[in-house]
């Protein structure tokens, strides 16, 4: 089966610090989604992209978080400089625009921690 | 108010009970609708659509009230497999267009031997 891949599976690292997470979404899937994970807020969509377009930051911390595209197969999501808020779990999904982005498939997830 | 709301549980039920849960949206605009499960410490899947007029999968119904603007998803026969959160999920928009999707912060499921 193919699936979402995200890299680094866990960090931990000093506020301050820039945190780089990484998504290669499914072959031939034309939307990317990031997503933030917490207890509190639960699921929040931070942006996402449409044939490597962006489409919609608004849930995104501009001042901090950058997130890009550079080519169909890897999708960034920056934070720089971090901050222990950020601490959560980052999801990066995908799907196509054709099925109305369903089902989205989910990486495995980033473990952030932010000391 | 939040555009999605769903009660955080936990909802403790014994193995074979019948549980329900509800998810709320705020935008009567929303066109689509759906049912996520998520594992602890993993990534949410999607369990299944939530159609007008109701939809069955096994032992899961979905049904949408839009007049009321809910949602609801009723598992019958409880597994110690269903233990899980389930998420609700709210699409704004049509497909091929701009769309807003929106997941809820889940609901709890324990379900006990």
């Amino acid at each position: 089966d193919a699936r979402v891949t995200q890299t680094p599976r866990h960090k931990v690292t000093e506020m301050g610090q820039e945190v780089t997470m990484r998504c290669q979404p499914i072959l031939g899937h034309n939307t990317v989604f990031w997503y933030r994970q917490t207890m509190m807020q639960g699921l929040e969509l931070l942006a996402y992209f449409r044939n490597r377009a962006p489409l919609d930051d608004s849930g995104m911390p501009k001042d901090r978080f950058s997130a890009e595209m550079p080519d169909a197969t890897l999708a960034t999501l920056k934070i720089q400089p971090s901050e222990p808020r950020d601490s959560a779990v980052y999801f990066c999904a995908s799907g196509l625009v054709e099925t109305g982005w369903q089902p989205q498939h989910f990486g495995d997830g980033t473990r952030l921690s932010i000391l | 108010r939040k555009e999605v709301e769903q009660d955080p549980g936990p909802f403790n039920v014994p193995e074979g009970a019948t549980v329900a849960f509800n998810c709320t949206y705020s935008n009567s605009a929303s066109q689509s609708f759906f049912w996520y499960r998520q594992d602890c410490r993993k990534e949410p899947k999607l369990l299944m659509s939530v159609y007008s007029s109701g939809n069955e999968d096994g032992r899961f119904t979905a049904q949408l009230n839009r007049a009321s603007q809910y949602i609801s998803l009723l598992i019958r026969d409880s597994k110690l497999s269903d233990s899980a959160t389930y998420l609700c999920v709210v699409n704004k928009g049509g497909s091929g267009g701009y769309q807003k999707v929106t997941f809820g912060t889940g609901t709890k499921l324990q379900v006990i031997p």
